[in-house]
């Protein structure tokens, strides 16, 4: 069955770097495009960053623009996103979702906290 | 990249219809047909209702139907249950070729 499974969250200062990992399976990982999609604490959904089936086009969201890179590995079914100059505001539980112009799979989520 | 506006609760009793617009711009929810709907009970991963304005994946009930009239898309759910009472939100491609959640909207069943 398709599963994608979240890791590397954890409590960080401001200013730090961490890098989540998301690993796909039960689907062929080359043929999608996977988002990245983060909720804060008593907020909605916020989306963060798209990358192509192919890992050759990358999308972001202003608010992260600069500072997160996602990349894909297709040796290891995994889609990363490296998170530099983390502040505050960037605390949430990250998912990433399977799928382009719409996510019919979603994982669980690994909580981010960033704070001093 | 503003986020789409959603109505923040709408409620109805049993068995009545209760529809959530989510409002955009000519930029996003207007220029597109990738309006996508999402049921999100808190602690679980969120669910796909409506894919393409108004598609339903296999699985969802056809109480759910989506529509879009400009700006606006909305989700209807007719024939209201228990268990639909969730947080429910809009995605829209944009012509940034990012996209943009809606608000959000809690659904209460009375």
């Amino acid at each position: 069955q398709v599963q994608l499974v979240e890791s590397g969250g954890g409590v960080v200062q401001p200013g730090t770097s961490l890098r989540l990992s998301c690993v796909a399976s039960g689907f062929s990982f080359s043929s999608y495009a996977i988002h990245w999609v983060r909720q804060a604490p008593g907020k909605g959904l916020e989306w963060v960053a798209l990358i192509s089936y192919d890992g050759s086009n990358e999308y972001y969201a202003d608010s992260v623009k600069g500072r997160f890179t996602v990349s894909r590995d297709k040796s290891k079914n995994t889609v990363y996103l490296q998170m530099n100059s983390l502040r505050s505001e960037d605390t949430a539980v990250y998912s990433c979702a399977r799928g382009g112009t719409y996510s019919d799979y979603w994982g669980q989520g690994t909580q981010v906290t960033v704070s001093s | 990249q503003s986020a789409l506006t959603q109505p923040a609760s709408v409620s109805g009793s049993p068995g009545q219809s209760i529809t959530i617009s989510c409002s955009g711009t000519s930029s996003d929810v207007g220029a597109y047909k990738y309006v996508t709907w999402y049921q999100h009970h808190p602690g679980k991963a969120p669910k796909l209702m409506i894919y393409d304005v108004n598609n339903r994946p296999s699985g969802v009930s056809d109480r759910f139907s989506g529509s879009k009239s400009g700006n606006t898309a909305s989700l209807t759910i007719s024939g209201l249950q228990a268990d639909d009472e969730a947080d429910y939100y809009c995605r829209s491609y944009t012509n940034s070729s990012t996209y943009v959640f809606g608000t959000g909207t809690k659904v209460t069943v009375l």
